[in-house]
């Protein structure tokens, strides 16, 4: 069974085209992420949802917008794409103590790229 | 930044040596974790070590944690080409985030 599944894996799509990708985890897990990993391989937080609140909310253009309806799936819409926008985004889930991340258990990662 | 620094950026080992790599990093962490990531795939939990724990094992992993230098290392003994990855350190703070480093690629020559 896939603990933390993506879709699609994939994605190809013209600048200015909106976009979503969707994720779920079967872990239990009450923590959810969106990453985002350039060409470098340099991996770089954008959102997370604790139990359906946003608690991560790095500086990301607010052409992103993540939406968790319960705490098994948080998707990543994506407004207006640009060619900077291309890049893998993973998505992970972790339990979490207070304030403090432990392992996190990532998805197979969306491919986007915007031509 | 509160991401750690890996070092090397890269490494070649023949299969069946063993590889290190090193994680430098800035402020006190709660614990540090590392990471595997092969070609293509998403990344995969190895270790986490807390910031009161020196040494930890998980099979032919090694890996150590020097707080007073803010360092961390990743030992692979006995390398295989399954082996082949890059390598990441993420260290966690009371900020609910982890910070990665950019990693280091792991060649492991048949």
């Amino acid at each position: 069974d896939t603990a933390v599944s993506q879709t699609p894996k994939y994605l190809v799509t013209q600048m200015g085209n909106d976009k979503s990708i969707k994720c779920e985890q079967n872990l239990g897990h009450d923590t959810m992420y969106w990453y985002k990993q350039d060409s470098k391989k340099f991996l770089k937080i954008m959102f997370s949802y604790n139990n359906k609140e946003l608690i991560i909310n790095e500086t990301v253009p607010n052409r992103f917008s993540p939406k968790s309806p319960d705490k098994a799936h948080l998707n990543l819409h994506i407004n207006s794409l640009e060619l900077g926008d291309s890049a893998v985004y993973f998505c992970a889930s972790s339990r979490q103590s207070l304030a403090v991340p432990y392992e996190q258990y990532f998805g197979p990662g969306t491919r986007l790229t915007v031509t | 930044s509160q991401q750690g620094e890996e070092d090397p950026q890269a490494l070649s080992i023949q299969e069946g040596e063993n590889a290190t790599m090193n994680c430098s990093y800035k402020t006190s962490i709660n614990n540090l974790q590392w990471y595997r990531q092969n070609s293509g795939r998403g990344l995969v939990h190895l270790i986490l070590i807390r910031s009161n724990e020196r040494e930890k094992h998980s099979g032919r992993l090694r890996v150590t944690l020097d707080t007073s230098k803010k360092s961390s290392s990743l030992l692979i003994t006995a390398s295989r080409a399954a082996d082949t990855a890059s390598y990441f350190c993420a260290t966690a703070y009371n900020d609910y985030k982890l910070s990665f480093g950019a990693g280091t690629t792991v060649t492991v020559r048949a």
